[in-house]
């Protein structure tokens, strides 16, 4: 296993398209999470997945993003109806379930670009 | 979760040991204080964590006063890869959903 896989590395898109982008967490690591990162800052986080369940969603997660987590493995995120203010890096990290005891290991991220 | 404050950059030599310090005066009982590295187009990377007095890794060191309001990152002879944003995220990292607050980060440069 060599960590969180995230694709795609970029991407970019027209407003009004959707998008869907893929994270595959650590084989072992129950949790999982997605976060949203612009230029300049820190990330920030949008929703989490213990298993296949969606535990918690931030109010960032506008009803325009879904997303899913079947049978606990891989996860998707996807935006529909893209606008310029998606445009950001969104990153896809995963956890054991001793959660901050071993750290949150993240992927690379999918660079989103709406244009 | 607790307000974390570090400095917004940080310049550096290499081969200089660098502190980065970071103040979170409202850390609660059951807060940890964990510390990510994050180069350009890449995520987050899990430095240190530690709970109080003083953490060593192979990377770094994390030094947390007894009052734990506050606590610095050493990086020993740091070198131009070590460029990068740092993050001190403070909380509760134990308890399911308790996801990472990520404030703006230190930004340190290493110069040759």
């Amino acid at each position: 296993d060599t960590g969180v896989s995230q694709d795609p590395r970029h991407k970019i898109t027209k407003r009004g398209q959707n998008v869907t982008f893929r994270c595959d967490p650590i084989s072992e690591h129950n949790r999982l999470y997605w976060y949203r990162q612009t230029l300049g800052q820190g990330p920030e986080f949008l929703t989490y997945f213990q298993n296949e369940a969606q535990l918690e969603k931030s109010r960032l997660l506008s009803d325009r993003f879904s997303a899913e987590r079947p049978k606990g493995s891989f996860s998707t995120l996807e935006i529909q109806r893209t606008e310029q203010g998606d445009s950001a890096m969104y990153l896809c990290a995963s956890s054991p379930d001793g959660g901050g005891y071993y750290g949150y290991t993240f992927g690379s991220g999918t660079r989103l670009t709406v244009v | 979760l607790a307000k974390t404050t570090q400095p917004i950059s940080m310049d550096s030599y290499e081969g200089q040991e660098v502190n980065i310090t970071c103040s979170h005066n409202n850390i609660a009982t059951n807060d940890y204080i964990t510390w990510y590295q994050q180069f350009p187009s890449q995520g987050p990377r899990f430095i240190i964590q530690g709970y109080k007095t003083k953490v060593t890794n192979e990377v770094a060191s994390l030094f947390i006063p007894a009052d734990r309001k506050s606590s610095t990152l050493s990086l020993p002879r740091v070198s131009l890869s070590d460029t990068a944003v740092y993050y001190c995220l403070v909380g509760d990292l134990l308890n399911a959903g308790n996801m990472l607050t990520f404030g703006g980060g230190t930004r340190l440069m290493v110069k040759p």
